[in-house]
């Protein structure tokens, strides 16, 4: 079955560790995304790809910094510059030949400090 | 002016009633726009794309209006089950830029 996973699905940082988000996808999109979710906030573009080797960022890549080096594979790093990095992390991928293409989320990764 | 606007909520209607929420957006040149679905502590899930000629899925209807810069999400005969947030997407750009409006929460009650 194709679809697109994240891991892990929780992960605790420390102060001043950088740590690394995984998203995967097997649906071959060219199209992956990072988004954050607080509570009454809803979703901020963290990162997005639309194709290898190239990004952009959203409206808060402060702090983020992601790689795009396999169409599947879209990593995102959540550095110690964040500073307040607690927030349910979504990636999402999608078909970007054309508009009005949907796209389809993983699980989510709950990050937080300890 | 944020790009995305939604009120979110919530909207508390009985069982059976009908309800409408709008999302509204600053980018007269976006391209498209959904209605997605997300229940508490999950990822979101689409629902329907919207049509300016509208798009009918059972009990919900959504609607582009392209002259106001508005999308609606109408909900017919509402069940228990329907209570959840609804987030209005919209795609724009020549990097067709995805943006999420906050989402209306709904819960519908027995």
């Amino acid at each position: 079955d194709g679809g697109i996973t994240q891991s892990p699905k929780y992960l605790f940082r420390k102060e001043g560790q950088n740590v690394t988000l995984s998203c995967e996808q097997n649906l071959n999109h060219d199209a992956m995304y990072w988004y954050r979710q607080d509570p009454g906030q809803g979703l901020r573009l963290i990162y997005y790809s639309q194709i290898v080797n190239d990004f952009q960022k959203g409206d808060i890549a402060e702090g983020y910094s992601v790689s795009r080096e396999k169409k599947e594979s879209f990593p995102l790093t959540v550095t110690s510059a964040q500073k307040n990095p607690t927030a349910f992390y979504l990636c999402a991928c999608g078909d970007s030949t054309g508009a009005g293409k949907p796209q389809h989320f993983g699980d989510g990764t709950r990050l937080s400090i300890l | 002016r944020k790009e995305v606007e939604q009120d979110p909520g919530p909207f508390n209607v009985p069982e059976g009633a009908t309800v409408a929420f709008n999302c509204t957006y600053s980018n007269s040149a976006s391209q498209s726009f959904f209605w997605y679905r997300q229940d508490c502590r999950k990822e979101p899930k689409l629902l329907m794309s919207v049509y300016s000629s509208g798009n009918e899925d059972g009990r919900f209807t959504a609607q582009l209006n392209r002259a106001s810069q508005y999308i609606s999400l109408l909900i017919r005969d509402s069940k228990l089950s329907d209570s959840a947030t609804y987030l209005c997407v919209v795609i724009s750009g020549g990097y067709q830029k995805v943006t999420f409006g906050i989402g209306t929460k709904l819960q519908v009650i027995p």
